[in-house]
């Protein structure tokens, strides 16, 4: 069955310094993954999605994530953090098996500290 | 740009009244998505529909039902509401194939007393 876990409820980052948020994941074949964020007390935004071609994908508001098939992991980054970038994070699978559905992972809290 | 709303940003009601929860998306996207969004949870899918009048149980469908009666509207009912349904609804939409984002709204926060 296909899965996404984020190992970390939190990250705390301090303004300007790179940020990373980890994600792996566990499907059978290739891959679609996606990132959204959620500001506080909205909807979740996409950010950006993996499907083919090069590992190091850019997506919105100067993130990126990294795409690694031998660690099977997606992790998100951004190379200097704003204290607006302070969000809920979702990484996210396709759910293969079936249909056009989505899998989410739990989430993990972003902290850019002043 | 893609929209997605719904009716309501709070609401509050009593047990074992009926609920409905709109959500209406201007894209023309095929598919259509409710989900819940509990602390340490996550986003947990209910229900989703692929076309009008066409819907498929979700993870945790138990409680709920669903309408959709034209393309761009779907409707989350809870038939009689419990105090563990107080959530955070979210809707979502989608065109039908390959890897598609979906477009979340900005959520219907629900407590039920």
């Amino acid at each position: 069955a296909q899965s996404v876990a984020q190992p970390e409820d939190q990250v705390n980052v301090a303004e300007g310094n790179p940020l990373t948020v980890k994600c792996t994941y566990s499907v059978s074949g290739n891959p679609y993954l996606f990132w959204y964020v959620q500001y506080p007390n909205r909807g979740l935004q996409f950010l950006l999605k993996y499907i083919t071609g090069d590992n190091l994908v850019k997506g919105s508001y100067g993130f990126e994530a990294e795409f690694n098939k031998s660690q099977t992991s997606f992790h998100l980054k951004k190379p200097s953090a704003l204290v607006s970038d302070s969000a809920l994070y979702f990484c996210a699978v396709r759910d293969m098996g079936r249909d056009d559905k989505i899998i989410f992972g739990k989430g993990t809290r972003l902290h850019i500290l002043p | 740009d893609v929209k997605v709303t719904q009716s309501s940003r709070y609401l509050v009601k009593r047990t074992g009244e009926k609920v409905f929860l709109e959500c209406v998306q201007d894209m023309d996207h095929e598919n259509m998505f409710w989900y819940r969004q509990d602390p340490g949870l996550g986003l947990r899918l209910i229900y989703f529909s692929y076309d009008v009048k066409m819907k498929e149980k979700g993870d945790i469908p138990e409680g709920y039902s669903v309408s959709r009666e034209k393309k761009e509207r779907f409707s989350l009912i809870l038939e009689s509401a419990s105090t563990n349904q107080t959530s955070m609804y979210l809707c979502a939409s989608s065109f039908w194939a390959g890897a598609n984002e979906q477009f979340f709204g900005p959520g219907t926060r629900l407590t039920v007393l």
